[in-house]
Formats: C-alpha cells, sequence, structure tokens
C-alpha cells in the first residue's frame, strides 16, 4: 500500500515564525499535493508539483511556498505565519504525469497547525 | 467553474440500512470521479474510482454510480454498519486538464450509523 507521511500530527506556532511542513511517500509518485481542509470550506489545493523541482499554484497559494528537492519529498513552508493560517493541511500523492488522470490520490493523516 | 455538491450535510441512520450518498456538480465535462472517506482527524482514503466512461465501480459493500449527463453521482453502501460511520466526500477531475491537480471536492456528508 501507499504510504503518505506527514512529520507532524499536530503544531502549535506564534505569529511571524517561518513554518514547515514535510511529506513523504514511498510509492515513486510523481505527483504531489498540498491542501487545507477548514469547516464550512472544503479542501482547498494550495500547491501541487509533477515532478523534482517542478511546481504550481493551487487555489489559494497566498502565504506559502513549496519545495521538492527530491522525488519522494514536498515541503509546504508559511514564511511568515498567520492566524488565518491555521487549519488542518493534508498531503497528497498520486502516480502518472500531470496528464495522466485514472488514478486514485492517496493521502496522509494531515498536520493540524495552530497559529496563535 | 466547476462546483460540487453533497446534501444533506449529515445523515444518521440504524445499523443494517442500505443507503445512498448523493453528489452533484455541475460541469459533466469531467474526467473521472473519485469517492474518499475521512474520519475524523485523519486524512481522506480514496474508495473508489469511476472513469468517465465507466457507469460504475464496486468495492465490497460499496457501490458508485456516475451519470455525468445529470452531472451525478451516489455511492450505495449495503447492510451499513457502525465502522461506517465517517465524512464522504467526492471530487472530480475536469476533462481538459484531466489531471489530479485541479480536483474539485465536495465538503463531504457525515455519516453516523447507530448500533
Amino acid at each position: 500500500d501507499v504510504k503518505v507521511t506527514q512529520s507532524s500530527r499536530y503544531l502549535v506556532k506564534r505569529t511571524g515564525e517561518k513554518v514547515f511542513l514535510e511529506c513523504v511517500q514511498d510509492m515513486d509518485h510523481e505527483n504531489m499535493f498540498w491542501y487545507r481542509q477548514d469547516p464550512g470550506l472544503g479542501l482547498r489545493l494550495i500547491y501541487f508539483s509533477y515532478d523534482v523541482k517542478m511546481k504550481e499554484k493551487g487555489d489559494i497559494p497566498e502565504g506559502y511556498s513549496v519545495s521538492r528537492e527530491k522525488k519522494e519529498r514536498f515541503s509546504l513552508i508559511l514564511e511568515s505565519a498567520s492566524t488565518n493560517q491555521t487549519s488542518m493541511y493534508l498531503c497528497a500523492s498520486s502516480s502518472g504525469t500531470a496528464e495522466a488522470t485514472n488514478e486514485k490520490l492517496f493521502f496522509g493523516s494531515g498536520t493540524q497547525l495552530s497559529v496563535l | 467553474k466547476q462546483e460540487v455538491t453533497q446534501i444533506p450535510a449529515a445523515l444518521s441512520v440504524p445499523e443494517g440500512e442500505n443507503l445512498v450518498l448523493n453528489c452533484s456538480f455541475t460541469d459533466s465535462a469531467i474526467y473521472n470521479l473519485q469517492w474518499f472517506r475521512q474520519d475524523p482527524g485523519k486524512g481522506l482514503t480514496s474508495l473508489l474510482l469511476i472513469q468517465s466512461s465507466q457507469r460504475e465501480q464496486t468495492s465490497g459493500r460499496l457501490n458508485a454510480s456516475l451519470d455525468k449527463s445529470s452531472g451525478r453521482s451516489t455511492l450505495y453502501i449495503a447492510a451499513s454498519q457502525p465502522g461506517d460511520s465517517a465524512t464522504y466526500l467526492c471530487a472530480v477531475a475536469p476533462r481538459n486538464t484531466g489531471a489530479n491537480s485541479k480536483l474539485t471536492f465536495g465538503k463531504g456528508i457525515t455519516l453516523s450509523v447507530r448500533p
């Protein structure tokens, strides 16, 4: 089975801190994604990557950046955390190229981030 | 812009019932549709994926159907059990890009199965 591992289950940070969320997948998937999930708003795509060193903005990239130096690892960076970035962050991966579609999406367990 | 709606937001049923969860989408130009399960405080688990050329997919007690022309999908759960209690989300991938990158998710239906 595909395993997508997020480094932290819960995080508490202060406003203005730089925050790193790490995600590792073990199935050699090309595509990796970062979502945030908020009550009443559902899942929203922040960034995705379809190859090493490649990244594309999702629907809500403001205030975030990403890094993908190795195929198995996709990091989400909050340059200066703000209270409105308190949320559940979900990492996901899927196989195939950006054009390949009929592949299931596999999610990590999530990181609940609280910014105080 | 694609919109995915799941109504009702919550559902409570007694154990043993067969039940149907609905998902509707506004743009029928989709590449595939996925159903996910999410347990409280956890990530999502993909249950079934229906390609646009398919009408349904089955896995155990779960059956998902797709009617693109009417913009609807249903997830049928047979003989529901308390362990089925979770939030069920559907998501569609658009045909123009086809990539998982542009999945549009519904907000989910929170199911509670009472013993």
